[in-house]
């Protein structure tokens, strides 16, 4: 159990359709964010949010929409996706919003856009 | 902006021997934070280890350890009696040690990574 959550670990969806990807964290830390891991690529920060106010939003499409309910939760709403938008999407939390001590991940949800 | 670049696609070790993987970066900055991640097939980033900037002492854990070259702006791991387990996706990561609120203090630089292959 590594301390972050995420479900569901697989989704495939079609470009119509809606969906959700939820995070969950219950080690006490107050910054939550999202990533996006294509291969051959490094991974791109999508997301940042600290004491649950998005503090970062990295000029991604308004396909991707983010909610941070509560300290612990993350989702990130999905609509209206395109084939481009396959991959591994990555959840993580800090102690702080400096990051100091690294990010704890999560194991990702792979996501096909059919 | 900062960029991290791993120069090495793909590395193979035998078990028991040494491995170094390499990591260069770009800023302008004075004081960050530097990481290397392994992710395995499981998918997980997992911590392997953290250099704060400012200290000079190269960090070290258990068989891991990296050599922090500040000047020259490289960060390398290296990987002790290599074991099975630590076959993975290797990644370094940036981050800068701003206090300021909100914006790019928040955010973690990576590089492409490198497969490291351990070999029985």
């Amino acid at each position: 159990e590594t301390g972050v959550t995420q479900t569901p670990r697989h989704l495939v969806m079609g470009m119509t359709n809606k969906k959700s990807l939820k995070c969950e964290q219950h080690l006490g830390h107050n910054a939550m964010y999202w990533y996006k891991q294509s291969a051959k690529k490094p991974l791109e920060l999508m997301f940042v949010y600290s004491l649950e106010e998005r503090v970062e939003n990295n000029s991604v499409p308004s396909r991707f929409s983010p909610e941070c309910p509560n300290s612990s939760h993350l989702f990130l709403h999905l609509h209206t996706l395109q084939p481009e938008d396959s991959a591994l999407y990555l959840c993580a939390s800090s102690q702080d919003g400096t990051g100091a001590n690294g990010y704890t991940f999560g194991s990702g949800t792979r996501l096909t856009v059919v | 902006a900062q960029t991290v670049t791993q120069s090495q696609p793909e590395m193979s070790v035998q078990e028991a021997e040494t491995v170094t993987l390499s990591c260069t970066y770009d800023t302008s900055e004075s004081d960050y934070y530097l990481f290397w991640y392994k992710q395995p097939p499981s998918r997980q980033m997992i911590l392997v280890i953290r250099q704060e900037a400012y200290k000079q002492q190269n960090a070290t854990e258990n068989r891991f350890s990296v050599n922090f070259q500040k000047a020259a702006k490289s960060f390398s791991l290296k990987i002790s009696d290599s074991q099975l387990g630590d076959a993975a996706m290797y990644f370094c990561a940036y981050r800068t040690r701003g206090l300021n609120s909100g914006g790019s203090n928040y955010k973690l630089t990576f590089g492409k990574g490198t497969l490291l292959t351990v070999n029985p």
